[in-house]
């Protein structure tokens, strides 16, 4: 069946590190990958998207690339901030498709 | 653009009650999704709608959950009678067919607990 596997959390880094939140998948079809983020006490934005293979997505200096020969998607920032703190969720739908098929989530803290 | 639009967002009720969350879908979007957010389980989608009618429930996890689309702007999520581990977060969320990449957009959560 169709799967998303993301790294274990918690991640904590300091103010201005380098992020990377690994995100890989399996799927029956041909998928679009999502970046979803969840801050405290909020619903799920949509933070990035990618609907074809070698597309990047990005969004808020966030950078994901659909790379089909390794199924991932790794989510990356050069600089992160104390406002990135959140769950990030790797997620992915089939074309033709109505599921939505979300990783565990990977819970960011960034210390100032 | 007004986004999924939930309510109420925070519900605390005694075992044994009767829940309803309410859901306002993004207008034009013919598809609505109910996901229950949980520790444990994490996201699980539980039924969704296409053009008002439930096409898929098998998440639904028992007889006590029910989910009603009377029409394209307004859904519920019926609990009854709840439980303690019913407590979690539910999700509505839409999107619209023909829109490029397949994104659902999810509205804030209904954050329930009962005790």
């Amino acid at each position: 069946g169709d799967s998303v596997t993301q790294m274990e959390g918690p991640v904590t880094l300091s103010e201005e590190a380098f992020l990377t939140i690994n995100c890989t998948y399996t799927a029956t079809g041909y998928p679009s990958l999502f970046w979803y983020v969840q801050y405290p006490g909020e619903g799920l934005q949509l933070l990035l998207k990618a609907t074809k293979a070698d597309d990047k997505g990005s969004n808020k200096g966030f950078e994901a690339t659909y790379r089909k020969e390794t199924t991932s998607f790794h989510l990356e920032k050069g600089s992160v901030q104390v406002s990135d703190s959140a769950v990030y969720f790797c997620a992915l739908i089939i074309q033709g498709a109505q599921k939505l098929v979300f990783g565990q989530g990977t819970r960011l803290t960034i210390n100032p | 653009d007004a986004g999924v639009i939930q309510s109420p967002r925070h519900e605390v009720t005694e075992m044994g009650q009767e829940v309803t969350l309410r859901c306002k879908p993004i207008s034009g979007h013919d598809y609505l999704f109910w996901y229950r957010q949980t520790m444990m389980r994490g996201l699980e989608l539980l039924i969704y709608f296409n053009n008002n009618v439930p096409i898929d429930d098998s998440g639904m996890p028992e007889d006590r959950f029910s989910a009603k689309m009377p029409n394209a702007s307004f859904s519920t999520l019926k609990i009854q009678p709840s439980e303690p581990r019913d407590s979690a977060v539910y999700f509505c969320a839409s999107r619209f067919q023909g829109a490029a990449g397949n994104t659902i957009y999810f509205g804030e959560g209904s954050w329930l607990t009962v005790v």
